[in-house]
């Protein structure tokens, strides 16, 4: 199986812009979707959106519509996830995560994922 | 949006025991519902798909039933690495995750 491996951990300013890097070893996306999830300390698992990397296609969440943007790079197997006017509330471990194409287009399944990347928002 | 629900939140139990997790989808999700493990500063990890299929090199005593709005995973003879927390998620829809029920020791 794929890994994938994220990048480091980030501190960011309330209202700047931070972007998480994922990258598959290997050189090859072998899975449809690859989506990113974060989960604040202490809380559960919460879905931001994802891509399928051959057509470039994504989908977000509604609470992030707007204010996120997922990116595929073929050719480096490498998939970013920009999440812009940062708050407190967005401290989270990022996770991004990959999974296969079970017959229907809006549906999302995750069965490889990465480290996780620390994000910490703090003035 | 698709909300799913899970409960109890926590679950206390002992090595053996057989323990099950129930959740609840908002609005039918037919049988487009997994199962997730997750110990403490780890990545999640897959368990279980499409309501009842393991996932490749996950332990028999892992099982999922269910459909439509109502879920279960049972864990038959509970063993010390199983002590995480569980997550349902519903794919019928895009993603949404329960809230996660938490297995601790007795």
């Amino acid at each position: 199986q794929v890994q994938l491996v994220q990048s480091g951990a980030e501190v960011k300013k309330p209202g700047s812009s931070v972007k998480v890097s994922c990258k598959a070893s290997g050189g090859t996306f072998d899975s449809y979707s690859l989506s990113w999830v974060r989960q604040a300390p202490g809380q559960g698992l919460e879905w931001i959106g994802r891509i399928i990397p051959t057509v470039g296609i994504t989908n977000y969440a509604q609470r992030f519509q707007g204010r996120v943007t997922i990116t595929a790079d073929k050719s480096t197997a490498t998939a970013d996830m920009e999440l812009s006017n940062l708050s407190s509330d967005d401290t989270a471990m990022y996770y991004c995560a990959t999974g296969p194409d079970v017959g229907f287009t809006n549906s999302v399944l995750m069965d490889n994922w990465g480290q996780g990347t620390q994000v910490t928002v703090s003035s | 949006d698709i909300q799913m629900t899970q409960s109890p939140s926590t679950l206390s139990a002992s090595v053996g025991d057989r323990v099950t997790i129930t959740c609840r989808a908002s609005q039918s999700i037919s049988r487009w519902l997994a199962w997730y493990q997750q110990k403490p500063r780890r990545a999640p990890k897959l368990l279980i798909y499409r309501t009842s299929s393991l996932q490749s090199g996950v332990p028999s005593r892992f099982s999922g039933g269910g459909n439509g709005t109502e879920f279960t995973l049972t864990i038959s003879g509970l063993q010390p690495e199983d002590f995480a927390t569980y997550y349902c998620q519903q794919y019928n829809s895009y993603c949404t995750f329960g809230q996660g029920t938490k297995v601790e020791v007795k």
